[in-house]
């Protein structure tokens, strides 16, 4: 399996409802990052967290990471349906970035 | 606002014809980046460069050659285009320093027949 892992592959959500997302990676790493791509575009990126902190937060975004265990989840709160897209997380390894295949995220109105 | 801009959003190609896909970024990035994204199988690094004149493999170089000239573009060439390299092809650019974000292109999807 890959680095940077997501989970779920799909979720589809209601409106107004909070979405998480998990990645799960393999090696040591000095940060992990989220990004969003929507449908046949390219990829924006939603926040960055160092490997020393546990929780970061943008808007309605929160990001955790947890070294001991490898992985990191994203959680967007109170989702739009403009929230509707693929998101990924990407870890370095040496001078390359690891993207994982993604959550597709649905939010319907 | 930052930019990094490809040449193409869709394009269609011959099996054996060259391609060439252009990206161009104006945020002064020593490095850029060319990624393709199939489905199931996430990005996949196909070159990157950190300074003009300056390549190195990614993962799946086969097939594919870069070219940098100058340190706002950052071309990707299909020296014979097959059918297995239909696909979307993603530019990014970043600063130097490894751990910085990396700024998207659009994308181009290329379709070879």
């Amino acid at each position: 399996s890959q680095q940077g892992e997501e989970d779920p592959q799909a979720l589809s959500i209601q409106e107004g409802e909070n979405a998480t997302m998990n990645c799960s990676y393999k090696t040591s790493i000095n940060n992990l990052q989220w990004y969003r791509q929507n449908s046949g575009r390219g990829l924006v990126h939603l926040i960055l967290i160092r490997s020393n902190e546990r929780e970061k937060h943008s808007g309605r975004l929160r990001v955790t990471l947890d070294t001991s265990k490898k992985s990191s989840s994203l959680l967007i709160t109170a989702s739009r349906a403009a929230d509707t897209a693929s998101y990924f997380c990407a870890t370095r390894e040496g001078f390359k970035t690891i993207f994982g295949a993604g959550t597709r995220l649905f939010v319907k109105a | 606002d930052v930019k990094v801009t490809q040449s193409s959003r869709y394009l269609v190609k011959r099996t054996g014809e060259k391609v060439f896909l252009e990206c161009v970024q104006d945020m002064d990035h020593e490095n850029m980046f060319w990624y393709r994204q199939d489905p199931g199988l996430g990005l996949r690094l196909i070159y990157f460069s950190y300074d003009v004149k300056m390549k190195e493999k990614g993962d799946i170089p086969e097939g594919y050659s870069v070219s940098r000239e100058k340190k706002e573009r950052f071309s990707l060439i299909l020296e014979s285009a097959s059918t297995n390299q239909t696909s979307m092809y993603l530019c990014a650019s970043s600063l130097l320093d490894t751990y910085n974000e990396q700024f998207f292109g659009p994308g181009t999807r290329l379709t070879v027949l």
